[in-house]
């Protein structure tokens, strides 16, 4: 089993809808979780970050925790053409590497 | 802000070379990351230097070697180049955050022919 796992894609919403992404891990002492976004041919992009169980908000982009699911998810409201990339579930350890889930490809059509 | 730097942007090797890579992290980060990444796959992460001490270690190959110098900059050194090796190489950087926040450079796209 992949570390983690992410929802299968492509994901395709109309312009201004809620994108939802998620993401599920096996390591239950994973610390810290991160959502990227990375364009074709670009480098990763940290969008969001999240520590705790709940909700954390930042303009558009909200991150769900649950640790004793082992679930972390990204809400995009008012989805726009330019979100349209490959959002990845990153895990991270208080010093060391990050890891990577195998991304979701989202599209937003107008 | 300052970002993370990477060069060459592009580069372009023959079987059985060598290739060095450049990272630049951003100012005040003390820890860089090294990640390979192939076409279609997420990020695979190489190595990691805090303090100019290797702090991690991935899937590297053996014909790889990196190092962190005294002003924090970070070189990867590939050796007898294999078709295999082409990729995308970023480096990333992170400073004191408790939770290790990675900021990403722009990498360095290594085609081997």
């Amino acid at each position: 089993q992949k570390e983690v796992e992410q929802n299968s894609g492509p994901l395709s919403v109309p312009e201004g809808a809620i994108a939802s992404l998620n993401c599920t891990y096996s390591d239950r002492g994973s610390q810290s979780f991160f959502w990227y976004r990375q364009y074709s041919g670009k480098s990763p992009e940290l969008i969001m970050s999240i520590y705790s169980n709940g909700d954390k908000e930042d303009g558009r982009f909200t991150a769900q925790l649950n640790k004793a699911s082992q679930y972390v998810s990204l809400l995009i409201r008012d989805s726009q053409p330019s979100d349209s990339a490959t959002y990845l579930c990153v895990l991270g350890t208080s010093y060391g590497k990050l890891t990577f889930g195998q991304g979701t490809i989202l599209t937003v059509h107008p | 802000a300052a970002g993370v730097i990477q060069s060459p942007r592009h580069l372009i090797k023959e079987k059985r070379e060598t290739a060095t890579l450049k990272c630049y992290p951003i100012p005040r980060h003390d820890t860089v990351y090294w990640y390979q990444q192939g076409p279609g796959q997420d990020p695979q992460f190489l190595i990691s230097f805090y303090e100019k001490m290797q702090s991690d270690k991935g899937s590297i190959p053996d014909r790889f070697s990196a190092q962190q110098f005294s002003d924090y900059h970070s070189e990867l050194n590939m050796s007898s180049l294999e078709l295999g090796d082409s990729a995308l190489y970023f480096c990333a950087s992170s400073g004191e955050s408790r939770y290790n926040e990675q900021f990403f450079g722009p990498g360095t796209r290594l085609t081997v022919l």
